[in-house]
């Protein structure tokens, strides 16, 4: 079945800077790959998704960026703030199966 | 985006007794639901899939008579928790997918945090 892995589990950046999250997955498979947001208590939110027809996707200050061949995929965050702190999820799945999330990454925007 | 509401927000129960959440899709006919477990600070972990009108698929180490599930109609799944123990208490979530351009993304319920006392 589908693996996936995400790096760093903990990452601290300065606000302004930018923020960088890396996940693999193991089944070639998979096609689509959302990023989820959760902050402390709350519902993860969807906060931007990638299909494999792509390689690269952004709205505003997020994108995603997606390695077929090596299998892995990246979240970007730019110009962070403090409201980006929060744990973040990538998942890999396919057509109509489950998602596979990775073990997520708390970012801290320090101000 | 679609809309999936989770029944109720937090619950304090005795030991030995069940609780039941619920999970519905208020917009939309959800296939597939699927229900995770949270420890603090930790990922989702997946319990168990569920199909409209069939039997869930339960993961690995969960125990199905211990987290009964039902998913009876298209907009509506339920997870009992049965003889409730304090290891039981956790964040539970639910995410529904749905059908056409709704099959795709998961949408999140709210969340259910259980104490068992």
């Amino acid at each position: 079945g589908e693996n996936v892995e995400q790096h760093p589990s903990t990452l601290s950046v300065q606000e302004g800077d930018s923020a960088v999250i890396k996940c693999t997955y193991s089944d070639s498979a998979s096609n689509y790959f959302p990023w989820y947001k959760q902050e402390l208590g709350k519902r993860p939110q969807l906060i931007i998704d990638i299909r494999s027809n792509v390689g690269e996707k952004k709205d505003q200050r997020i994108a995603v960026t997606l390695n077929k061949t090596a299998k892995h995929f990246s979240l970007h965050i730019t110009e962070t703030q403090p409201e980006d702190s929060a744990v973040y999820f990538c998942a890999a799945t396919t057509y109509g199966q489950n998602f596979v999330f990775g073990p997520g990454t708390r970012l801290s925007v320090l101000p | 985006g679609a809309v999936v509401s989770q029944h109720p927000s937090w619950v304090i129960c005795k030991s030995g007794t069940s609780v039941k959440i619920e999970c519905r899709s208020l917009d939309f006919q959800a296939t597939t639901m699927f229900w995770y477990r949270q420890f603090p600070k930790k990922s989702l972990m997946l319990m168990a899939t569920s199909n409209e009108g069939s039997k869930a698929t339960y993961e690995q180490g969960v125990e199905k008579d211990k987290f009964l599930i039902n998913h009876a109609s298209l907009t509506l799944s339920t997870l009992t928790v049965t003889s409730a123990h304090p290891e039981d208490s956790s964040f539970y979530i639910c995410s529904a997918r749905g059908q056409g351009s709704r099959n795709t993304e998961a949408f999140f319920g709210q969340g259910t945090r259980l104490t068992v006392v």
